[in-house]
């Protein structure tokens, strides 16, 4: 099943803001929105934003989401050491009725 | 508070199949449908279905139909996932996961070796 596109990996400074994205296309994330989720090693994930800028209870509003089309994209302000961790997006795909999952972006801070 | 539990660390020979449990508390377990997701090695995160416990209703990822069985006890607030036909590609950890607000509560995940 086809997938959605995310930057490998991004690496930014302490305190610095990191934002990358998530490439779908009309029938997933530009149709519903994506969902983020953040995972650190050896961790199940955590869901940081859904329906592109929802936060559930008790995350940092230093995570914010967008979408513009068929992309969306996910900002982590001041970063902090504790935000070193994988994040993946996911969506609805109404063509292939599944949940899809982006490829995953590592997110270093320096 | 909200929590999946699931069964522990399998290892199968290729060939075998596999069923792993998902307990359910700190909610109404019939008001959720339970996704199933699994993560191989070293790689991203992979959807295999959901099911809806409250009437056993199901869909699963093409990738996994014919191999894929998720069922529920209800009595229990319990969801199961059985796959068939196991490869050393099958060697993951596989994560129930809640539908609430997008997949907002996770289990603890379970590792599935497959090895001859």
């Amino acid at each position: 099943q086809a997938g959605l596109t995310q930057p490998p990996s991004v690496s930014k400074d302490l305190r610095q803001t990191a934002t990358f994205t998530c490439t779908g296309n009309s029938n997933n994330v530009g149709n519903e929105g994506a969902a983020w989720l953040q995972q650190h090693q050896g961790h199940p994930p955590k869901l940081l934003s859904y329906r592109n800028n929802n936060r559930p209870s008790g995350i940092s509003e230093r995570f914010s989401a967008s979408r513009s089309g068929n992309t969306a994209s996910l900002t982590i302000t001041g970063l902090q050491p504790e935000d070193e961790a994988d994040y993946y997006c996911s969506a609805w795909d109404s063509s292939l009725s599944a949940h899809v999952f982006g490829t995953g972006t590592k997110v270093t801070v320096l | 508070q909200v929590q999946l539990v699931q069964s522990g660390t399998e290892v199968k020979k290729p060939g075998a199949s596999v069923m792993v449990s998902c307990k359910a508390s700190g909610y109404t377990f019939t008001d959720n449908y339970m996704h199933w997701v699994r993560q191989a090695p070293g790689q991203g995160l992979e959807w295999m279905g959901w099911i809806n416990p409250n009437n056993g209703g199901i869909n699963y990822a093409q990738n996994f139909q014919g191999r894929v069985t998720m069922t529920r006890d209800t009595s229990i607030s319990t969801a199961y996932m059985e796959l068939s036909r196991l490869s050393s590609d099958d060697t993951a950890v596989y994560y129930c996961t809640r539908h609430g607000d997008y997949f907002d509560y996770w289990g603890q995940g379970t590792l599935v070796t497959v090895s001859s």
